[in-house]
């Protein structure tokens, strides 16, 4: 049970959007840390796709987009392309247990 | 360009040790933390410790808790992970990843390895 909670899946089609949630706690995106989120392609390391909530590290296309409102935020990528097809992962910093923590990483399929 | 290789993976029993290293270069390994994120076989990623630049603090999780050391030597520019009595559980990629600061908590990853498989099996 991961401490940040995800889809496992969603889907769309080519030139759609679609967005992945990330429900937290108080103790962590509640308590004001930041969120970011990771693209893992088929068989690579993760890559840092949205920092600081909804900032775009240089090179990431502005179809990617994030938001945070709450204890939960958002990622949302419009403009859907076959190569988006990845699993996503929400990340925060949690002070109860001074760890960082993951969701449970959703998996984006392009149909 | 920033790099980061893990070595040390491999097969081990229970109960057994293993070390990885990360040998990192590209940028001023002494001025940002780094942190081992793990990854089980088909599923999601798990933050396993976290070092801070200069060595002085250190985090882990609760599932790794006393069993696992992370540590640096930045006159090599290595990160290490020392894992002790290891458990089938703890079987895994594990990939070292780049603080995007000096490692004190919040901050995102903004470089990652590209892992070394952990197998703990008899």
């Amino acid at each position: 049970q991961s401490v940040l909670t995800q889809p496992p899946s969603v889907s769309g089609a080519p030139g759609q959007r679609v967005t992945i949630s990330c429900s937290g706690s108080s103790s962590n995106i509640g308590a004001g840390y930041d969120v970011h989120w990771y693209q893992q392609l088929p068989g690579t390391a993760p890559k840092l796709l949205i920092y600081g909530d909804s900032s775009r590290p240089s090179g990431v296309p502005d179809r990617f987009s994030g938001s945070k409102s709450g204890t939960s935020a958002s990622l949302a990528i419009t403009e859907l392309q076959a190569d988006d097809e990845a699993d996503y992962y929400c990340q925060s910093y949690d002070s109860s247990l001074s760890a960082w923590v993951f969701g449970g990483g959703t998996k984006l399929t392009v149909l | 360009q920033v790099q980061l290789v893990e070595s040390g993976g491999g097969v081990v029993q229970p109960g057994r040790s293993l070390r990885l290293s990360c040998a990192a270069s590209g940028f001023t390994f002494t001025n940002y933390g780094i942190h081992w994120v793990r990854q089980a076989p088909g599923k999601g990623l798990e933050w396993v410790a976290g070092i801070s630049n200069d060595g002085t603090n250190q985090n882990y999780a609760d599932a790794v808790r006393g069993r696992f050391t992370i540590s640096r030597d930045n006159s090599k520019n290595t990160l290490y992970l020392q894992m002790n009595s290891l458990r089938a559980e703890d079987t895994a990629v594990y990939y070292c990843a780049k603080d995007w600061g000096a490692g004190y908590g919040g901050n995102p990853f903004d470089y990652w390895g590209q892992g070394t498989l952990v197998t703990v099996s008899s």
